[in-house]
Formats: structure tokens, C-alpha cells, sequence
């Protein structure tokens, strides 16, 4: 059975601060990350993808990849309370078709 | 504008009734998904396809079924087997199913019963 985890939150941090989002995984062979952000409502949008070790950067987005540990997680500086959403981590099993994704972190930014 | 179409936007069953739920999707992706999201949970796949004219069970497949008659279109019908219906129901679509192809995702469409 395929998991995947995230602390469901919900995370709080002021405007302006960087907000640290985790996610672990329990298959060894998994080999495609992403990250999606959920608005209250709405449907999950990409935000990041990474696919090796390591730090991948979007604008304000850092994405980071530990596979021997088996975590990624997202780095969101300069937080906004436009980030204020449900982030949801996927992620792609070798060999497998589909994404397993985790429950998602609840994450608050007050101005 | 490419992208992922699900209609309608709000659905309500009546006891013993099926529906159908639609996603079409004009980015000529191969892949296409439906899950199932309730409050508080992540998403949980229904039925996958691939490729047209072939489609395969996710975790959850019991009470729902699919067809894959055009590359464009994925229908989702909930059938009265279905007995907890209520939930945000998200399609979803990708150029491949391996490595590094990221899912896309309609709007939704939220069911509820009558």
C-alpha cells in the first residue's frame, strides 16, 4: 500500500514569513513529485514538480526532494495571505500510472 | 483556451436515480482520471483511462462507472449502487500516465442527494 503523509494543520505564519510545508512517502521507488494547492472550493491546481534531489525554484516557490529520506517538501517565502489554501502533495510510484496524493496542509497566512 | 471542462457544476440524485457527471478536456491528453474528494480528505481515484476504448479501476470503483468513447471525453456515471454519493467529484487528465507528466484538474462537480 502506497502512502502518503502530510501534517494536516493547519500551519500558521504571518505575512511575510516562510512557510515550510512536509510530505513523506512510503514507496522507495517513487520517482515524480508534485505539489498542488487547493483553494476552499476549488480544484487542485500544479504548483511545483520535481523529480530529483534536491531544491527546485519557481518564484516564490522552493520545492525540495530528499529521496533517501523519502520527504519532499514546498518552501513558500515572502508568504501572503493569498497562499492562505489546502496543499496537497502527489506523488508517481515507479512502474505505476497514477498519482497517490496525501490528505493535505491547511496552511493560514495573517496579514 | 485548452483545458478541462466538467459540467454541471452542482448535481442532486434522488434515491435509485443515476447520474452522469461530464469531463471534456481539449489539451489532446491521452490520460483522463475521475476522484472523489470529501471534506477533510485527499483525493481518491475512481477510474483511470489511458487510452480510448480502455479504462481501469482505481481505489474506489464500486457503484461508479466510466466510459472512454472519444480521446476528449471521460463520463462519470454514479449509479444508484453508489450509497454515500455526496462528495466534490474532480476529473483530471495528462499527456501519459509514466514519469514525469503532471495531472491537470477541472473545476468539479459537486454531488449531493436529495
Amino acid at each position: 500500500q502506497k502512502e502518503v503523509e502530510q501534517n494536516s494543520g493547519p500551519l500558521s505564519v504571518p505575512e511575510g514569513a516562510i512557510a515550510s510545508l512536509n510530505c513523506t512517502y512510503s514507496d522507495r521507488g517513487s520517482q515524480s513529485f508534485f505539489w498542488y494547492r487547493q483553494y476552499s472550493g476549488k480544484s487542485p491546481e500544479l504548483i511545483m514538480s520535481i523529480y530529483s534531489n534536491g531544491d527546485k525554484e519557481d518564484g516564490r516557490f522552493t520545492a525540495q526532494l530528499n529521496k533517501a529520506s523519502q520527504y519532499v517538501s514546498l518552501l513558500i517565502r515572502d508568504s501572503q495571505p493569498s497562499d492562505s489554501a489546502t496543499y496537497l502533495c502527489a506523488v508517481r510510484s515507479s512502474g505505476y500510472s497514477t498519482l497517490t496524493f496525501g490528505k493535505g496542509t491547511m496552511l493560514l497566512v495573517s496579514p | 483556451d485548452g483545458g478541462i471542462t466538467q459540467s454541471p457544476k452542482y448535481l442532486f440524485r434522488k434515491e435509485g436515480q443515476n447520474v452522469t457527471l461530464s469531463c471534456e478536456q481539449n489539451l489532446n491528453h491521452d490520460a483522463m482520471y475521475w476522484y472523489r474528494q470529501d471534506p477533510g480528505q485527499g483525493l481518491r481515484l475512481i477510474y483511470y483511462s489511458q487510452i480510448v476504448n480502455d479504462f481501469q479501476k482505481g481505489d474506489i470503483a464500486e457503484g461508479y462507472s466510466v466510459s472512454r468513447e472519444k480521446k476528449e471525453s471521460f463520463p462519470l456515471t454514479v449509479t444508484s449502487a453508489q450509497k454515500n454519493p455526496t462528495a466534490f467529484y474532480l476529473c483530471a487528465s495528462s499527456f501519459g500516465t509514466k514519469g514525469a507528466q503532471p495531472q491537470h484538474f477541472g473545476d468539479g462537480t459537486r454531488l449531493s442527494i436529495l
